[in-house]
């Protein structure tokens, strides 16, 4: 049962323009949510986080929607650097102490020059 | 240390054998998760600990693995009899509170 989902395993998008990945969830209960990104042989790299009770959150090129009514979020990157090509997972939680994040499947963003 | 530190990068075991690996949280950090990465990306959570206490273990398959957060050393988890199926990339993550975890590099268990 895969509560969080990342549809689309790929997305390739020019230098400079947006990139936008999509996660959807199915749990209710989450009200934290989570990006990483990550290189080969790596572990995953904190970006951006969201709680459930706003519905968007900003931190330079990088911002988070989220839309609660349709349990979607998406990454929005503004402008893309290929130094952005990697695989970025997203991930959602339910407060409380040592909570547990359950992972999409990720999307690989390539950033072509 | 400012960085989650995780030992060995490579463990190669053959099926049957032990494994250990270790994980030195964020100085400062008090809780800490693994997380196993298998093929196609997927994380599963296997456990979780605030301090030495297990907080959430509902991930361990608990006939084999098992995991410790000891005072003043790494945390481990040990595979006991593993199985080809064990073959995955490890995570260990640290946080300070119950938000943002911060992942180590992980160790990479192939089982022949």
């Amino acid at each position: 049962d895969q509560q969080v989902k990342q549809n689309s395993p790929s997305l390739s998008v020019q230098e400079g323009r947006i990139s936008i990945l999509n996660c959807d969830y199915t749990n209710s209960m989450f009200d934290y949510f989570l990006w990483y990104k990550k290189y080969p042989a790596e572990g995953p790299t904190f970006l951006i986080s969201i709680s459930s009770i706003k519905d968007k959150n900003e931190d330079g090129r990088f911002t988070v929607f989220l839309n609660k009514s349709a349990k979607h979020l998406s990454l929005h990157i503004v402008p893309s650097q290929p130094g952005d090509s990697a695989v970025y997972f997203c991930a959602a939680s339910v407060t409380g102490t040592a909570s547990k994040l359950t992972f999409g499947t990720g999307t690989r963003l390539q950033v072509t020059l | 240390g400012e960085e989650v530190a995780q030992t060995p990068k490579h463990l190669v075991r053959g099926e049957g054998q032990k494994a250990k690996l270790y994980c030195a949280p964020i100085k400062g950090h008090s809780y800490v998760f693994w997380y196993q990465q298998v093929l196609k990306n997927e994380f599963k959570f296997l456990i979780s600990f605030q301090n030495e206490n297990v907080f959430d273990e509902t991930g361990m398959p608990k006939e084999r693995f098992s995991a410790k957060c000891l005072p003043n050393s790494p945390c481990s988890l040990e595979i006991q009899a593993t199985k080809l199926e064990d073959s995955a990339v490890y995570f260990c993550a640290s946080s300070r509170g119950p938000r943002q975890q911060f992942f180590g590099p992980g160790t990479r268990l192939t089982v022949l």
